[in-house]
């Protein structure tokens, strides 16, 4: 058991240009969550799977960022024609059905908009 | 919509002491859950304590206790026998069916 990971732990781009962040979450977990932390406040919740099926997603998921999780395994985000207002950390989290009420939290990828 | 209130955004504590980080939320549910995180600097965050609103007795681990007050919507942390390494954000949070909401953190520093 690895844990979950994430890719890239940091990213620096230009307004305006794609991003892609790629999370691997706890292999037998079957349910994977996004979040964006920006500084001085806590995480807060951007959408949720359960195996590749996207149930639910925040308001703060505007049409610029779109999530998938194609085979239930590992997930993307990606961010179109990103804004500075974009510039956070996105936490990828991921638990198992049974036990749904403990998510296992990976690292974060940093985004820097300039 | 649930909200979860940290009125300390930062706290220290000396070394082998005892220190409370103070949370309250408010929610129209019955059963719910509640979770203190930490997140040390640089490094991801990590589950310290749960507290299923359905029990009255506190959650204890190791170190680490939670006074839950269901009527008065409060779930602080106590921190027993500091250590250096206890030094984080700690984030307060509860559970909806299929997300967490945090609170915004409080810092915690341990002086040697």
């Amino acid at each position: 058991d690895t844990g979950v990971s994430q890719d890239p732990r940091h990213k620096i781009t230009k307004r305006g240009q794609n991003v892609t962040f790629r999370c691997d979450p706890i292999s037998e977990h079957n349910r994977l969550y996004w979040y964006r932390q920006t500084l001085g406040q806590g995480p807060e919740f951007l959408t949720y799977f359960q195996n590749e099926a996207q149930l639910e997603k925040s308001r703060l998921l505007s049409d610029r960022f779109s999530a998938e999780r194609p085979k239930g395994s590992f997930s993307t985000l990606e961010i179109q024609r990103t804004e500075q207002g974009d510039s956070a950390m996105y936490l990828c989290a991921s638990s198992f059905r049974d036990r749904s009420y403990e998510q296992y939290f990976g690292p974060g990828t940093r985004l820097t908009v300039t | 919509a649930q909200t979860v209130t940290q009125s300390q955004p930062e706290m220290s504590v000396q070394e082998a002491e005892t220190v409370t980080l103070s949370c309250t939320y408010d929610t129209s549910e019955s059963d719910y859950y509640l979770f203190w995180y930490k997140q040390p600097p640089s490094r991801q965050m990590i589950l310290v304590i749960r507290q299923e609103a359905y029990k009255q007795q506190n959650a204890t681990e190791n170190r680490f206790s939670v006074n839950f007050q269901k009527a008065a919507k409060s779930f602080s942390l106590k921190i027993s026998d500091s250590q250096l390494g206890d030094a984080a954000m700690y984030f307060c949070a509860y559970r909806s069916p299929r997300q967490l909401t945090f609170g915004k953190g409080t810092k915690l520093s341990v002086i040697p």
